[in-house]
């Protein structure tokens, strides 16, 4: 199966830990979107990625946010000393160059902060 | 501002009982109008794109139009597995994101 890849798919931190999401997008596919699913709000976007290239992080928030997409391996968001309002789902999208707004999205990571 | 509002939240219907739901936005220059599938705890599903007003688009049961202001997605013969959040989405102006409803869940009962 070449689809979008996440892990972990739940990921259980304690305030004040680092967590780290992973995505690998798609086969061929070289952009990469990250989205958060909060229960009452839909999904919002927060990142859009190119290998080694962050072009639009508008919905990141500010501190503690942080994404990545090297040149080799998965996409990483990072988001360090969570706090219990950083629980939710994370969805990672991808899509090819050509049909750059057609996106398809993997399993999620669940997180949740104790 | 952009921004996508779906309707109904919720709707029940009976095995067989056609329906649509609506999708309604307003993104300066449109460049395509998604609708995904989404059932508890997974990742949303690619169903359709649209494109320009007039267009449709079908697969099984379900079919999908769009008009310069909104899209239908309607469900013809619904049977129980159709169960789930159908979300609609549009890009941002600059393209570099979807804007997401917040999806109408639906659950068909036998």
């Amino acid at each position: 199966n070449a689809g979008v890849m996440q892990n972990p798919r739940h990921l259980v931190r304690r305030r004040g830990q680092e967590a780290r999401l992973r995505c690998s997008p798609m086969k061929g596919h070289s952009h990469v979107y990250w989205y958060r699913q909060l229960p009452e709000e839909g999904l919002k976007f927060m990142v859009y990625l190119q290998k080694e290239n962050i072009i639009d992080e508008s919905g990141m928030p500010k501190e503690r946010f942080s994404a990545e997409f090297p040149k080799e391996g998965p996409s990483i968001l990072r988001i360090q000393q969570v706090v219990r309002g950083d629980s939710a789902a994370y969805f990672c999208a991808s899509s090819g160059a050509a049909t750059r707004n057609e996106q398809f999205f993997g399993p999620g990571t669940r997180l949740t902060v104790l | 501002e952009d921004q996508v509002t779906q309707s109904p939240e919720a709707l029940r219907l009976q095995e067989g009982e056609s329906s649509s739901l609506n999708c309604s936005y307003t993104v300066s220059g449109l460049r395509g109008l998604f609708w995904y599938r989404q059932d508890p705890g997974k990742g949303p599903e690619f169903l359709f794109t649209l494109y320009s007003a007039g267009e449709e688009k079908e697969k099984e049961r379900l079919k999908a139009t769009l008009t310069k202001k909104e899209s239908f997605l309607h469900i013809t013969a619904p049977k129980p597995e159709d169960s789930a959040t159908y979300l609609c989405a549009a890009p941002n102006q600059a393209g570099t994101a979807l804007i997401f409803g917040k999806g109408t869940t639906l659950s068909v009962s036998s």
